[in-house]
């Protein structure tokens, strides 16, 4: 099956610094990843979605200045939290498929990563 | 807007019985998808099963199995024959397709899960 990788499945940082999350398509071709954030005990919420060589589309009230995210190939999706905050403290998931093949649900299947716990102290 | 609402936050069954978790979602589109995630203590997220809007005939894969009720914008997930590593939380989910004027995409719009706890 389709697998996503995620890197550093945990990260500590300080407050004012910036951090990066690497997302990984390890055996498809990922034309389109999506950023998830999650609180503890909540649901996820969709950030942004990259589409690989495009810009971002950012969700409503995410800070696209703040979450930096690049998708410059076709198996790696980056986001980045700059100056980060302790309100940035969250685990981050990201998720990628392979372009629809037609118009069934499992074209549009999103495999995910096993996310990231983001502590910024 | 879409909106999903699980209107259990937890539940608990004992193992080998059945059990069914509820989902009600909001929208005004004909063409929609509708998923069941799980994501246990490790987090991981695992797609459990997904239902065309268009389709009558209700999904089923193995022990689990959905009522999909279109008119009423329900989506219930039941569990048949639970076990010890159906505990998690699960999540129903809706995919709109977006139009290229807005990415060409697809979102998934998440409820606030049900934690499921099964006991031995």
């Amino acid at each position: 099956g389709a697998v996503v990788s995620q890197h550093p499945s945990w990260v500590i940082c300080k407050s004012g610094t910036s951090v990066k999350i690497e997302c990984r398509s390890l055996d498809f071709q990922a034309t389109t990843m999506f950023w998830y954030r999650q609180f503890p005990k909540q649901s996820l919420m969709l950030m942004a979605t990259s589409n690989e060589g495009s810009k971002a589309t950012y969700e409503q009230g995410v800070e696209k200045d703040k979450f930096l995210i690049n998708h410059a190939s076709l198996t790696l999706s980056t986001l980045t939290v700059t100056s980060a905050h302790p309100e940035d403290s969250s685990f981050y998931i990201c998720s990628a498929r392979d372009p629809p093949l037609g118009p069934s649900p499992s074209s549009y299947e999103q495999y995910f990563g096993p996310g990231t716990r983001l502590t910024v102290t | 807007a879409q909106t999903v609402t699980q209107s259990q936050p937890e539940m608990s069954v004992q193992e080998a019985e059945t059990v069914t978790l509820s989902c009600t979602y909001d929208t005004s589109e004909n063409n929609y998808y509708l998923f069941w995630y799980k994501q246990p203590p490790s987090r991981q997220m695992i797609l459990v099963i997904r239902q065309e809007a268009y389709k009558q005939q209700n999904a089923t894969e193995n022990r689990f199995s959905v009522n999909f009720q279109k008119a009423a914008k329900s989506f219930s997930l039941k569990i048949s024959d639970s076990q010890l590593g159906d505990t998690a939380m699960y999540f129903c989910a809706f995919m709109k397709l977006l139009p290229p004027t807005q990415g060409g995409s697809e979102k998934l719009v998440f409820g606030k899960g049900t934690k499921l706890t099964v006991n031995p």
